[in-house]
């Protein structure tokens, strides 16, 4: 089994100032690593992910995510937020191989934007 | 290409009515699944199909609720008798079995269910 832990439920931060929420996740497993944004009433969008090769992973939006095995996480960052980033951003990870392999998420991180 | 459809997307009912919820994958996805998303929370696993066969339905409260995939393509998500506690948004996601985006889900906007 997965579980994915989002260490910060909400993160306030000014605009044009750069960002960093945090994840870690637990698996005995080899997964896959995702981040997806959700805006207010819809639906979960991706941003980035990591399979395989280089740890240092771009999205769309400007954000990027850095694999660390030894430390099972992988952060998201931003180095200049906008206002139209303010969102729901949640972690998750799937098991590699097939069979059951939905997706593991955590609880999500609200990032607030403020002017 | 179009994404995946849900409906109804709003639905209020009152407790111990049914409802039924509607997903289509993106064309050639064998793959399908139902998430639940309780406000404030992050989506959890209700089920995965593969094709027409359940994979995975370890979370799946089999006393109310039922999903189906009849035909390989699209699927009913079914509560009956609803409770309060099923007041979420239901999401419905599609993937490739295999190919160069292994790994990524599609996601739906999702049914919003109130249960007064």
């Amino acid at each position: 089994a997965q579980s994915v832990t989002q260490l910060d439920s909400q993160v306030p931060v000014f605009e044009e100032a750069p960002v960093e929420l945090r994840c870690n996740y637990s698996s005995s497993v080899s997964v896959y690593l995702f981040w997806y944004v959700q805006y207010p009433n819809q639906g979960l969008q991706l941003l980035l992910k990591y399979l395989s090769g280089s740890t240092l992973v771009k999205g769309i939006n400007g954000f990027e995510a850095e694999f660390n095995k030894s430390q099972t996480s992988f952060h998201l960052r931003k180095p200049s937020v906008h206002i139209s980033d303010t969102a729901e951003y949640f972690c998750a990870v799937r098991k590699r191989g097939g069979g059951a392999d939905g997706l593991t998420f955590g609880k999500g991180t609200h990032l607030i934007i403020q002017p | 290409e179009a994404g995946v459809a849900q409906s109804p997307r709003y639905k209020i009912i009152e407790k111990r009515q049914s409802v039924a919820f509607w997903c289509n994958p993106i064309s050639g996805h064998a793959t399908l699944y139902w998430y639940q998303q309780i406000l404030g929370q992050g989506p959890k696993l209700l089920i995965q199909f593969q094709n027409n066969g359940v994979v995975d339905d370890s979370q799946l409260p089999k006393d109310r609720f039922s999903a189906e995939r009849l035909k390989g393509v699209d699927s009913t998500l079914k509560i009956q008798p609803a409770k309060l506690e099923d007041s979420a948004v239901y999401l419905c996601a599609s993937s490739l079995a295999e190919g160069p985006n292994t790994g990524e889900l599609f996601f739906g906007e999702g049914s919003r269910l109130t249960v007064l």
